[in-house]
């Protein structure tokens, strides 16, 4: 699987928005981009993922590159809730292959 | 949106005792359930692919012996750590992937296994 680079950790104010980049510039064409996020003893759960276009749920946003080689995502209003550690994971969509994590950015959010 | 339910949430054991740990799909059938391991201020690392109805597929370094993995039913698979020791102590997380095509991964919320 290509492998994604994200800084380790990242602090922001509360209610500003939060700019998580990262990484993945041996991505190939059918690899989709996934974030997750797992809040403290807590399992990971799913944020947002794309593949080409910049996408938007109610959680985030993702902006992905002209070339795909990285990835931003974006929390519009960070809250003390959001403090997490957040994963962003290249899948094949292909198969049942489990996620392979990396070391992920610790979101620190400051009130 | 699907939900995998994992118990318990913490365990205290004593060392050379057994522990199981559950995950149950709530309202979709997972015919694969993957398992990971966390160490405190580290990444989830996989463990074990569970597939129903046939033999776990176990990653490198990890003891098929000690961490036994059964998956009956299309709900249901168990991770048993077999002969606990102080080491094996971990926060435990089952998943299943949702669906076909490019959906998300569901992540129960992880077991704390503490072995005295």
């Amino acid at each position: 699987d290509a492998k994604t680079t994200q800084p380790n950790s990242m602090e922001s104010n509360e209610e500003e928005p939060v700019h998580l980049p990262c990484n993945h510039s041996t991505i190939s064409g059918t690899d989709y981009i996934h974030w997750y996020r797992q809040l403290p003893s807590q399992g990971p759960e799913y944020v947002i993922h794309g593949l080409t276009s910049n996408v938007n749920n109610r959680m985030a946003s993702l902006a992905i590159a002209e070339d795909r080689k990285s990835s931003t995502l974006i929390l519009h209003r960070a809250t003390l809730r959001d403090a997490a550690v957040y994963y962003c994971i290249l899948i094949r969509n292909s198969g049942n292959t489990p996620l392979v994590f990396g070391k992920g950015t610790r979101l620190s959010v400051i009130a | 949106g699907a939900v995998v339910s994992q118990h318990p949430s913490r365990v205290i054991c004593k060392s050379g005792t057994s522990v199981k740990i559950e995950c149950r799909s709530l309202d979709f059938q997972a015919t694969t359930m993957f398992w990971y391991r966390q160490f405190p201020k580290q990444s989830l690392m996989l463990m074990a692919t569970s597939n129903e109805g046939s033999k776990a597929t176990y990653e490198q370094g990890v003891e098929k012996d000690k961490f036994l993995i059964n998956h009956a039913s299309l709900t249901l698979s168990t991770l048993t750590v077999t002969s606990a020791h102080p080491e094996d102590s971990s926060f435990y997380i089952c998943s299943a992937r949702v669906g076909t095509g490019n959906y998300g991964y569901t992540f129960g919320s992880g077991t704390r296994l503490t072995v005295v």
